[in-house]
């Protein structure tokens, strides 16, 4: 069993969509949990964080982080074309703060 | 915002020779920086962490004599790869992170290595 484990995809919406990716860890003692967003050939960039049972939102994105479940997910809102990239979620497993990636999710936004 | 960068962000050399790749934390104070490697259509596969002023940690089956990594100041890490081969060809991505274990990780804009 991988670490942190993603649905592959690709995950596919129209546009205006509410697009929903998922996220499962191993690791009971994770303690941070992050969504980066991965455009083909550039470096990934931080979407969210969150450290807390719940939901986090910010603008068009939502994070939701269940620990009793080891599961935290990404919702998007009205999806948009620009939105179309893979998304790595990465938690933090230990107290040396290294994080482990999922091998990313890639999303399609269809106009 | 916190912005990281890397220097070259491409590079082609012959094989057997070496490279070294400069990531940079321009605006803070950069406790611990990482060293990741992606192969196409692959995740980030992490290589090694670096802390200011001591020895990196690399993870199991990265060759430390190979990817040889300095983190000399609180801004600069380098990442050298000796005799590189043409297997050593991918993309090679640092993060930089500012504090404690549960701060966010910002990342470079990768260098793109090709060995010939």
């Amino acid at each position: 069993q991988k670490e942190v484990e993603q649905n592959s995809g690709p995950l596919s919406v129209p546009e205006g969509a509410i697009a929903s990716l998922n996220c499962t860890y191993s690791d009971r003692g994770s303690q941070s949990f992050f969504w980066y967003r991965q455009y083909s050939g550039k470096s990934p960039e931080l979407i969210m964080f969150i450290y807390s049972n719940g939901d986090k939102e910010d603008g068009r994105f939502t994070a939701q982080l269940n620990k009793a479940s080891q599961y935290v997910s990404l919702l998007i809102r009205d999806s948009q074309p620009s939105d179309s990239a893979t998304y790595l979620c990465a938690v933090n497993l230990d107290l040396a703060g290294k994080s482990t990636f999922g091998d990313g999710t890639t999303l399609t936004v269809k106009p | 915002g916190a912005v990281v960068s890397q220097h070259p962000s491409w590079v082609i050399c012959k094989s057997g020779t070496s490279v070294k790749i400069e990531c940079r934390s321009l605006d803070f104070q950069a406790t611990t920086m990482f060293w990741y490697r992606q192969f196409p259509k692959q995740s980030l596969m992490l290589m090694a962490t670096s802390n200011e002023g001591s020895k990196a940690t690399y993870e199991q089956g990265v060759e430390k004599d190979k990817f040889l990594i300095n983190h000399a100041s609180l801004t600069l890490s380098t990442l050298t790869v000796t005799s590189a081969h043409p297997e050593d060809s991918s993309f090679y991505i640092c993060s930089a992170r500012r504090g404690g274990s549960t701060e966010t990780q910002y990342f470079g804009p990768g260098t793109r290595l090709l060995v010939l």
